[in-house]
């Protein structure tokens, strides 16, 4: 899936806990995305960056944050894990982001479930 | 907003007949349009964009999507469906409200029966 890993694969978590997803890059894509994918609900965009330490929210940010202190990794937390959370979360990489009419490249996705 | 919207959960089609998942838009001003595919336990792949031109845009694997002004549609064609051509199917459009990201439809499961 075009040099992309998410880590971990599937998780299982408490309510309250902390978790960090990751994502690791090796196209040195400029921009990096976190979506959540839920059944009727398709993809929805989560937090975006469009570079080292530049991030900015998406259509459904509460309860996550993100950080990306290199070009190859996006990390994002849930700081307080939900049921609501429970869901599968795919990383995507574009090389100048979508206003530039770029497509996006996804990574495998993590299944996470929050008990 | 803008937004993408595929009317139908799913499409089942038997092997070597034509294929057609439907998605709407509205979006103000001129649209960007893609579609994605899933395949099971995989990430999203994109297939085809329309951003200008031609109505009718050729993609990956055979697919084709014809864009439709007057309809604002953006239906995903293939003349003769595979077993293999089974997944789920986004269609997505630039959002300029939300920061030229894209918005996604909720997604067609494509069955095809050999």
């Amino acid at each position: 899936d075009a040099g992309i890993t998410q880590s971990p694969r599937h998780k299982v978590t408490e309510t309250g806990t902390p978790v960090t997803l990751r994502c690791h890059q090796t196209e040195n894509h400029r921009y990096m995305y976190w979506y959540r994918q839920d059944p009727g609900h398709g993809l929805r965009l989560i937090h975006y960056s469009y570079g080292v330490k530049d991030t900015d929210k998406g259509e459904v940010s509460d309860g996550y944050s993100v950080s990306r202190s290199k070009t190859e990794d996006f990390l994002l937390t849930l700081e307080s894990a939900t049921s609501s959370q429970t869901s599968v979360y795919f990383c995507a990489i574009s090389e100048s982001g979508t206003g530039g009419q770029e497509k996006l490249f996804f990574g495998s996705g993590t299944q996470l479930s929050v008990l | 907003a803008q937004s993408v919207a595929q009317p139908e959960d799913q499409v089942n089609v038997a092997e070597g007949n034509p294929l057609t998942v439907k998605c709407t838009y509205s979006v103000s001003g001129n649209p960007y349009l893609f579609w994605y595919v899933q395949y099971p336990n995989r990430g999203l792949q994109f297939l085809l964009k329309y951003i200008t031109g031609d109505n009718l845009v050729k993609g990956s694997y055979g697919f084709e999507a014809e864009f439709n002004k007057s309809q604002t549609s953006f239906h995903l064609k293939k003349p003769s469906a595979l077993v293999s051509d089974s997944a789920l199917y986004f269609c997505a459009v630039r959002d300029i409200n939300a920061g030229n990201m894209l918005t996604f439809g909720g997604g067609t499961r494509l069955m095809v029966k050999p």
